[in-house]
């Protein structure tokens, strides 16, 4: 199967930064079949990105994804008090499908 | 409004048996591929099973392959997870999840539910 690391584990941030997520495959993904999600404590994954750099209905335009391969980048151009949560990015170009370990935001 | 709502949940010991559902609202159900993905605790988030719109093809994770079954009932709108043979490991919140697509179950999904809780222990 496809292992996904992403990096840092945390990171901190201040609100009005950029941020910047990694997320790399052990094997390339091909179609970019590539996905991010951002999950709050008590509350459900919400998609954000799909096709590695498509935003998802209702997505603000601070959210970018871009990459290929096997190196992929979530990018949060200035930080919202409310994009402090946990980050995930899964592959679903192959079976099964994989999630990232994750990587948690916090304000700094 | 479109809404998934999970139900079945509970603590169980070891070896023993849930089914899960997931009610489905808001959308049209047998257009999309369904899928359970659970939260660990402590290790983030892990894909379960996936079943497309006609239940022509499903897939499991190799750590619940054997053990678990999914189905669906497109009159009713729900998706089922039948989970028997119980392990400790199984510990964990599932949620339903809505593929983008109908006939793959390889996907990123754009619904989520709000989960069930799922505890095994003796």
């Amino acid at each position: 199967e496809i292992v996904l690391t992403q990096s840092p584990d945390t990171l901190s941030l201040s609100p009005g930064e950029r941020a910047t997520l990694s997320c790399r495959a052990s094997q390339r993904i091909y179609s970019s079949y590539l996905a991010w999600y951002q999950q709050k404590p008590g509350q459900a994954p919400r998609l954000l990105i799909y096709g590695a750099s498509s935003r998802a209905t209702g997505i603000p335009n601070r959210f970018s994804g871009s990459g290929a391969g096997a190196d992929f980048t979530l990018t949060i151009g200035r930080l919202e008090p409310e994009d402090f949560a946990v980050y995930y990015c899964q592959q679903y170009d192959k079976a099964p499908v994989t999630f990232g370990q994750g990587t948690r935001l916090d304000i700094k | 409004e479109v809404q998934l709502v999970e139900s079945g949940g509970g603590l169980v010991p070891p070896g023993r048996s849930l089914r899960l559902s997931c009610a489905a609202s808001g959308f049209t159900f047998d257009d999309y591929a369904m899928h359970w993905v659970r939260l660990v605790p402590g290790k983030g988030l892990e894909w379960v099973s996936g079943l497309t719109w006609n239940r022509g093809n499903m897939d499991y994770a190799d750590s619940v392959r054997g053990r678990f079954t999914i189905s669906r009932d497109n009159a009713k709108n729900t998706l089922y997870l039948q989970m028997n043979s119980l392990r400790i490991e199984d510990t964990a919140l599932y949620y339903c999840a809505k593929g983008l697509a109908a006939a793959v179950v390889t996907d990123a999904f754009d619904i989520w539910g709000q989960g069930t809780r799922v505890t095994v222990s003796s």
